[in-house]
Order: C-alpha cells, then structure tokens, then sequence
C-alpha cells in the first residue's frame, strides 16, 4: 500500500462548481501537507499547504487536514478553466525533507 | 525573481549512453532536491542536499544513479549506462533550507531513453 492514496480521476465539473480533491495517508509522522497544481508538462507549482490539523483559506482554495482520520482535502471554489490541471497532494514529516506524493488528480473546467 | 531553472529541457539518448541533467536552484536557496516523474510510478524523491552536509541518498534507485553539488548552488544528475526504464521527467527543486518545507519545482528535464 502506498503512504499517499489519491483518486487519480478524470474528474470533470462545469465552471463556477465547486471541486473537492482528497487524499489518504498512513504515516503517522506526516506533519505538513502540500498541495501542488501541476499544468501539462510543467513542473509542479506550489498552491498552499497546513501544518498539521486544521484550515487554511487562500483566495478561492481552502486545504484541510484532518489528522484523527489521516485525510486531506482541497476545496476549490468558483473553479474556473485556467484550474484544469493536475493536483498533486504532498506530505512532509518534521524530520525528513522529502515530498511524498499522491499519484495526483486530473481536473477538467468546462468553460 | 529567477525561478529554478533546469537543463536540458528535453534529452534523447541511446540505451548504454551516459547523461548528465543540470539543475539551477533558486539564489539564496541552500536545499535541493531531485525527483523523477514517470507514469507508472508518479513523482518519487531521488536526493535532498543541504548546504555542506552529506547527501540523503536514500531515493536513487541504483548505483547508475549519481548527483553532485558544486559551490552549494548548481546541480549535476548523472545516470550511468542508461536503461529505458530510466525514461521520465527529472525535476529538481529548492528551499529556503532546514526552517523551510515549501519547495519550488523547475520545469524538468524529460528524457528519453531509446
């Protein structure tokens, strides 16, 4: 089993809806988490991350974390179509440096 | 200001062959980071440097696999011998260093491996 489960997709919505992006982890130790946008080859962009539990609010994107469950969630609202690209989830833990990603999801905005 | 900045964009190269990947950090940033894109395997970590401390290496899949750190700044990847499994997209990233877990992603190098 991988640390970092992500629902792959395609996942498709018309614009303006509001899209939810999830992962699952299973290392305890993770403490940061990441979320990465990820345009056609380019590499990945930095969005937003949290420490540990809780919200974070940037704009139109809201990262939560939910350690109890170990559960990580990307809220986008408004979407638009320059939001179609891949998101990449990225756990950290305190102590090593490495991302660990999620096999990332394909998001479509219908214009 | 300048972002990081890797080359070759693109690298095509028989099977057997050696090649070497550049990564151009951020200025002012001490930590680096190599990570490979495939899509069978997504995006794995290969080696983190940190200023003058010793590499973690823990990621490179093989001895084929090998990077240096000249000056604390630019970057050298080199892949031995060349497989065609070793086709992907190399992309390296910076920090700010230990106090920072933001890293910034260049744009890859995508080799090809015929």
């Amino acid at each position: 089993q991988k640390e970092v489960e992500q629902d792959p997709g395609p996942l498709s919505v018309p614009e303006g809806a509001i899209v939810s992006l999830n992962c699952t982890y299973s290392n305890s130790a993770f403490q940061y988490f990441m979320w990465y946008r990820q345009y056609s080859r380019k590499g990945p962009e930095l969005l937003m991350y949290t420490y540990s539990s809780g919200n974070k609010e940037d704009g139109r994107f809201t990262a939560q974390v939910d350690k109890s469950s170990k559960y990580i969630s990307l809220f986008i609202r408004d979407s638009q179509p320059s939001d179609s690209a891949t998101y990449l989830c990225a756990p950290v833990s305190g102590s090593a440096r490495q991302l660990t990603f999620g096999s990332g999801t394909q998001l479509t905005v219908l214009p | 200001g300048a972002g990081v900045s890797q080359s070759p964009s693109n690298k095509v190269t028989e099977k057997g062959k050696d090649v070497e990947l550049r990564c151009d950090p951020i200025s002012g940033h001490t930590a680096l980071y190599w990570y490979r894109q495939s899509l069978g395997q997504g995006l794995e970590f290969l080696i983190y440097f940190q200023g003058n401390s010793a590499p973690d290496k823990s990621g490179l899949p093989s001895d084929r696999f090998s990077a240096e750190r000249t000056g604390g700044s630019v970057s050298t990847l080199t892949i031995q011998r060349t497989q065609q499994e070793d086709s992907a997209v190399y992309l390296c990233a910076s920090s700010l260093g230990v106090l920072s877990y933001e890293q910034y992603f260049g744009p890859g190098t995508r080799l090809t491996v015929t």
